[in-house]
């Protein structure tokens, strides 16, 4: 089947850097990525549609100029969280499409952003 | 606005007790409905969905126009059923609109 896959899996960063999170389709192409986001115990929330090629497409209320997303090749859309603060920590998803139509999402397996 | 609905955040029923999950939505159009599973320490994955009308796992899910709803169930649950569960809509062609989840923990 399809896998995404994201690293790293568990970043910590000082108040003030930026991270850069990546998300790969390992065995497919992935013209289009979508990166969510999820707080403790909460769901799913999408944040932007990353598109390859083009400029990513941002959800009401998410910073572009915050989190910026860039969508270079057909396997790899990267997320990157500028300027981080701890607010920002958080567990960052990335997902592909399947098969046009049907739904299907692949997910990577998460991203978790601890800001000290 | 297109929303989700997951009611229960917890879910706890015993070995062989029947389970059902709910799930109600908001849409105006046609919508397609889905149930993604997360198991511990394991990615989100796609359980079924409900143009299939499939049955993955024991787990069938119908869609009630009338109700809203796309409430999930299994007639006998099993402990490698504990995980968690969303429910997901369609968004246009490939946007997905998650519920808030539901926990769901199959006491032995």
């Amino acid at each position: 089947g399809a896998v995404v896959s994201q690293h790293p899996s568990w970043v910590i960063c000082k108040s003030g850097t930026s991270v850069k999170i990546e998300c790969r389709s390992l065995d497919f192409q992935a013209t289009t990525m979508f990166w969510y986001r999820q707080f403790p115990k909460q769901s799913l929330m999408l944040m932007a549609t990353s598109n390859e090629g083009s400029k990513a497409t941002y959800e009401q209320g998410v910073e572009k100029d915050k989190f910026l997303i860039n969508h270079a090749s057909l396997t790899l859309s990267t997320l990157t969280v500028t300027s981080a603060h701890p607010e920002d920590s958080s567990f960052y998803i990335c997902s592909a499409p399947g098969l046009v139509d049907t739904g299907e999402l692949f997910f990577g397996e998460g991203s978790r952003l601890t800001v000290l | 606005a297109q929303r989700v609905t997951q009611p229960e955040k917890l879910l706890s029923v015993f070995k062989g007790a029947p389970v059902e999950l709910k799930c109600n939505y908001s849409y105006s159009g046609s919508p397609e409905l889905f149930w993604y599973v997360q198991y511990s320490r394991q990615r989100l994955q796609l359980l079924l969905r409900h143009i299939s009308r499939e049955s993955i796992k024991g787990f069938t899910a119908d869609l009630n126009k009338g109700e809203t709803s796309f409430h999930l169930k299994k007639p006998f649950a099993q402990e490698e059923d504990s995980a968690m569960y969303y429910c997901a809509l369609l968004q246009g062609a490939q946007k997905l609109v998650f519920g808030q989840g539901t926990r769901l923990t199959i006491n032995p």
